[in-house]
């Protein structure tokens, strides 16, 4: 089963902030954040592999709960490039290869 | 890094019809590759992965199937359109598990 997404979307004013988590009901191997613009591919964020990481750049930031069944993406001071689809991706062992993705997080910025 | 090659980018095929949908990859070796489709406003489902030449994994039993003949080429296929194929096919590419996935640009089917 995929991990499931929150909120299913969400409409901000640019320089509001968002956070979109991606939750399981067993633990993640490790879990990669992607963009999706209309019409095009998924483009990486970034990639969260420990129990308790957190990392971050500009305004875009994402954490990896200890028992690695939660992860969160944060979007601060939103602009309107950041409109789009955001999906969490994973698998849940190493060496698995079956990579999925969440259910997906629509998110509009508007002006 | 990566680069994925997929075309067509755009294809309209009648209902019943052939169906073959070629990746290959350049940057990278003994990559894993992977199949998606999404369907209009939908999430990317998992059809196919493959960790090496002409080994296939299925996750969706419908009339696609999928082949590696070439450590860089991803064949998916289907004998018979069903007009719920239609949707954005999506070919991807990573070097390992502690990786991200690199997608081509896509192939928006319309079955009609």
């Amino acid at each position: 089963q995929q991990p499931v997404q929150s909120p299913q979307a969400v409409i901000l004013r640019e320089g509001e902030d968002a956070v979109i988590n991606c939750s399981s009901s067993k633990a993640l191997y490790s879990v990669h954040w992607y963009r999706q613009k209309h019409g095009e591919a998924p483009v990486f964020l970034m990639i969260l592999l420990k129990g308790g990481e957190q990392k971050g750049h500009d305004k875009i930031s994402a954490s990896f709960n200890e028992k690695k069944q939660q992860s969160s993406l944060y979007l601060t001071a939103s602009q309107l490039s950041y409109s789009g689809t955001y999906f969490c991706g994973t698998e849940y062992a190493k060496g698995t290869y079956k990579y999925i993705f969440g259910t997906g997080t629509r998110l509009k910025v508007l002006a | 890094s990566q680069t994925i090659h997929q075309w067509p980018a755009t294809l309209v095929q009648p209902v019943g019809s052939p169906l073959s949908l070629e990746c290959t990859v350049e940057g990278t070796s003994n990559p894993n590759l992977y199949w998606y489709r999404q369907a209009a406003g939908r999430g990317l489902q998992l059809l196919f992965y493959s960790v090496g030449i002409g080994q296939i994994s299925s996750e969706v039993p419908q009339n696609l199937s999928a082949s590696r003949p070439q450590d860089r080429q991803f064949i998916l296929s289907s004998k018979k359109l069903l007009l719920s194929d239609s949707g954005f096919y999506l070919c991807a590419s990573r070097d390992s598990s502690d990786s991200p996935l690199h997608f081509g640009n896509g192939t928006r089917l319309t079955v009609t």
